[in-house]
């Protein structure tokens, strides 16, 4: 069954310094998510992506964030001035389509700011 | 505001009963419902889902019921087993097509043999 692969499976960085999280969508989705999660809390919403641009993003997804598709296989979350409380697991998801489909989830990124 | 949440944090079940997750949202234009099932270290696994055209889905020992009157959704698991153990949440895309999901805080399935 095809799944969504994240790399690294944790991330650990100083802060101040630039991360990217990567991202392989499973193959003929079309729409890409990131989602973040804090120790013990819920998943929250960080943005949504279709068709090589933003199509919503959430209050969390501030200047320092970016996302970018930069081949036909990989997705991407930049963050570039890492924070303390940017320390969360970070999920990537895919559907194949947007609006009411499921979203498959990879296992996830463990980013550590120090 | 937007919010999904759920009723209770941890359920404790005998392993061979059903179990029962609750979940309130609070957007009535909500259209689209989704559970997943998240392990420890591991992504949200997807469960089922449901349309707000529907009020009741089945799947592989699991029903998702949906009451948009009360603005209510539960997920049913028939003969909870130790595997089922996990944090449950249910998600609420709210209608547009950006795909946005909104999650419950999530309720913790354990499952006693």
């Amino acid at each position: 069954e095809p799944e969504v692969t994240q790399t690294p499976s944790h991330q650990v960085t100083q802060m101040g310094q630039e991360v990217i999280l990567r991202c392989v969508p499973i193959s003929n989705h079309l729409y890409f998510y990131w989602y973040r999660q804090i120790l013990g809390q819920k998943v929250e919403f960080l943005v949504s992506f279709y068709n090589n641009e933003i199509s919503e993003k959430s209050e969390i997804f501030d200047d320092q964030f970016s996302v970018e598709r930069p081949d036909g296989s990989n997705f991407t979350l930049k963050i570039r001035s890492t924070k303390l409380e940017d320390s969360a697991m970070y999920f990537c998801a895919s559907s194949r389509t947007g609006g009411n489909q499921p979203q498959h989830f990879g296992d996830g990124t463990r980013l550590s700011i120090l | 505001g937007e919010s999904v949440g759920l009723h209770l944090p941890t359920l404790s079940v005998q392993e061979g009963d059903n179990s029962i997750i609750n979940c309130a949202y609070s957007n009535s234009a909500s259209d689209y419902f989704i559970w997943y099932k998240q392990e420890s270290g591991k992504g949200p696994q997807f469960i089922i889902d449901i349309r707000s055209n529907m009020d009741k889905r089945q799947g592989q020992r699991v029903t998702v019921l949906l009451n948009k009157t009360v603005k209510h959704l539960s997920l049913q698991i028939a003969a909870t087993q130790p595997g089922d153990s996990a944090v449950y949440f249910c998600a609420e895309n709210s209608g547009g097509n950006t795909g946005k999901l909104i999650f419950g805080q999530g309720t913790t399935l354990q499952v006693k043999p």
